[in-house]
């Protein structure tokens, strides 16, 4: 069965200030997906960045960036430059080609910022 | 493009009442997914659409949970005979069927049920 595990179910960082969350995954698959969501209080979720599997090269977006450790199955979220537009809860998620089309949810990791 | 929108954001029902929500999803999106998320707890997948057809169903989708996708746009989650326990986010999700974004999936904004 796959499981997304989020070890860190609250996190804060000083405003301009760097933080890591955690993600860890369980899989038998070598091909796969990996996410990393933003849900603010009341509002939908939105995408922050994403990982192929097959790409050894970590993904980058701006401020936010991953270290994708395939054999550890770990998959951080590198928040740099903290904004206080950054909190919010962030779930971790994967999905496989394999097992249907659905994504597999961490519990989350609710991020406070603080000015 | 509007984005993925669900209808309505929320709803309180008595305890044996029938509710229905409505998708939206991104407009060419084939795909579309229903999750249900309670209080600290990530998305839990219920099922999936290709186009019309219900591809995918969880377990958690029982006997009194039904979605429909009759034209390959909107959808329906029906919840037949409230129970306590159904009081959750409910959300929805789309993505396109190709392309780059063919791996992503947009979320609306839910719908929070209350079951009194």
């Amino acid at each position: 069965a796959q499981t997304v595990t989020q070890s860190q179910p609250e996190m804060s960082v000083q405003e301009a200030e760097t933080v890591t969350l955690s993600c860890t995954y369980d899989t038998s698959e070598s091909d796969y997906y990996l996410f990393w969501y933003k849900q603010p209080p009341s509002r939908q979720m939105i995408l922050v960045i994403r990982q192929e599997a097959y790409k050894q090269q970590n993904a980058t977006e701006n401020r936010f960036s991953v270290n994708f450790q395939k054999a550890a199955k770990s998959f951080s979220l590198k928040i740099s430059d903290s904004q206080l537009g950054d909190a919010a809860m962030y779930f971790c998620a994967y999905r496989t080609p394999n097992t249907g089309n659905q994504f597999y949810f961490g519990t989350g990791t609710s991020l406070t910022v603080i000015p | 493009d509007t984005g993925v929108s669900q209808d309505p954001r929320h709803k309180i029902t008595k305890r044996g009442q029938n509710v229905t929500f409505r998708c939206d999803p991104i407009s060419e999106h084939n795909r579309l997914y229903w999750y249900r998320q309670t209080l600290g707890q990530g998305p839990e997948f219920l099922t999936y659409f290709q186009n019309e057809a219900q591809l995918e169903k969880s377990r958690l989708l029982s006997d009194r949970f039904s979605a429909e996708r009759p034209k390959g746009s909107f959808s329906t989650l029906e919840i037949q005979r409230t129970e306590q326990g159904d009081s959750a986010m409910y959300l929805c999700a789309s993505s396109p069927g190709q392309g780059p974004a063919k791996n992503i999936q947009y979320f609306g904004a839910g719908t929070r049920l209350s079951v009194l």
